[in-house]
C-alpha cells in the first residue's frame, strides 16, 4: 500500500505571497491532519478534516485554511505569508478521525518564505 | 484543559543501556495515548499506542512503554539502546470523552545513544 504523499516537498516563497499544499493519504483512509513543525514549538496541530468536513482545528489565524475532497485528498492554503510560516508542513492520515486510530505521516512540504 | 508533557529535552543514553523517555499526561477523562518517533529527514512513525488492556504495551523496534493511571504517565523504554535509535521522540494523548477527539502533542524528546 502507498504511503501518505505530499507535494510539493519543498517551496519557497516571498511575504505575502498564498501557498497551496497537498495531500494524498493512505487508500481507505478518511482523516487528514495537518501540522506545523518548527524546531522551538514541536508539532503544531492546524486541522483535520473527516469526510469532506473539518472536525477540529488548531489556534492559527484564519490566513490557514484547508479543504478535503470526495477521495479524501486534502489541501491546505496559506494566503498572505508570513516569515514565521517557513516551517515543515507534515500531513497524517488515518482510518478515521478520532478514536484508537494511530496517523501515519508524509514526509512533509519544506516552506521557505523570504 | 488537556495537556502532554515531555519534561526533558534530551536524553542521552550510552548503548546497550536501558533507555526511558518520560511523559506525563492530563485529560479530563481516560486517555488513548501513542508514542512516535522522528528519524533524521525521515518522517513521522507510530511506534505504538495504549488503548486499553495491560499496562505494558509493546511496540516497534523493541519499545514498550508503561501505562501509569495514578501517575498520568506513559513512559517509553527500551532495554538495551541502539545507536540507530537516536531520534526525536513524541508522546501524543487524546480524550476518549466528549466530542474534543483533537490529538495532543508533546513537544519532542530528543534521545541520543552514544556508541
Amino acid at each position: 500500500k502507498a504511503g501518505v504523499t505530499q507535494t510539493p516537498r519543498y517551496l519557497i516563497k516571498t511575504r505575502g505571497q498564498q501557498v497551496t499544499l497537498s495531500c494524498s493519504p493512505i487508500s481507505g483512509h478518511r482523516s487528514v491532519s495537518w501540522y506545523q513543525q518548527t524546531p522551538g514549538q514541536g508539532l503544531q496541530f492546524l486541522f483535520e478534516y473527516f469526510s469532506e468536513t473539518q472536525r477540529n482545528k488548531g489556534n492559527f489565524p484564519g490566513r490557514f485554511s484547508g479543504r478535503q475532497f470526495s477521495n479524501s485528498r486534502s489541501e491546505m492554503n496559506v494566503s498572505t505569508l508570513e516569515l514565521g510560516d517557513s516551517a515543515l508542513y507534515l500531513c497524517a492520515s488515518s482510518l478515521s478521525g478520532g478514536g484508537t486510530y494511530e496517523q501515519y505521516f508524509g514526509p512533509g512540504t519544506r516552506l521557505t518564505v523570504t | 484543559a488537556q495537556s502532554v508533557a515531555q519534561p526533558e529535552d534530551q536524553v542521552n543514553v550510552a548503548e546497550g543501556n536501558p533507555l526511558t523517555v518520560k511523559c506525563t499526561y492530563s485529560v479530563s477523562g481516560n486517555p488513548y495515548l501513542f508514542w512516535y518517533v522522528q528519524y533524521p529527514n525521515r518522517g513521522l512513525q507510530f511506534l505504538l499506542k495504549y488503548i486499553t488492556g495491560d499496562n505494558l504495551v509493546k511496540g516497534s523496534y523493541g519499545f514498550e512503554a508503561e501505562f501509569n493511571k495514578s501517575q498520568t504517565s506513559f513512559h517509553l523504554k527500551k532495554p538495551s539502546a541502539l545507536v540507530s535509535d537516536s531520534a526525536l521522540y513524541f508522546c501524543a494523548v487524546r480524550d476518549r470523552a466528549g466530542n474534543n477527539r483533537k490529538l495532543i502533542w508533546g513537544l519532542g524528546t530528543s534521545l541520543a545513544v552514544n556508541p
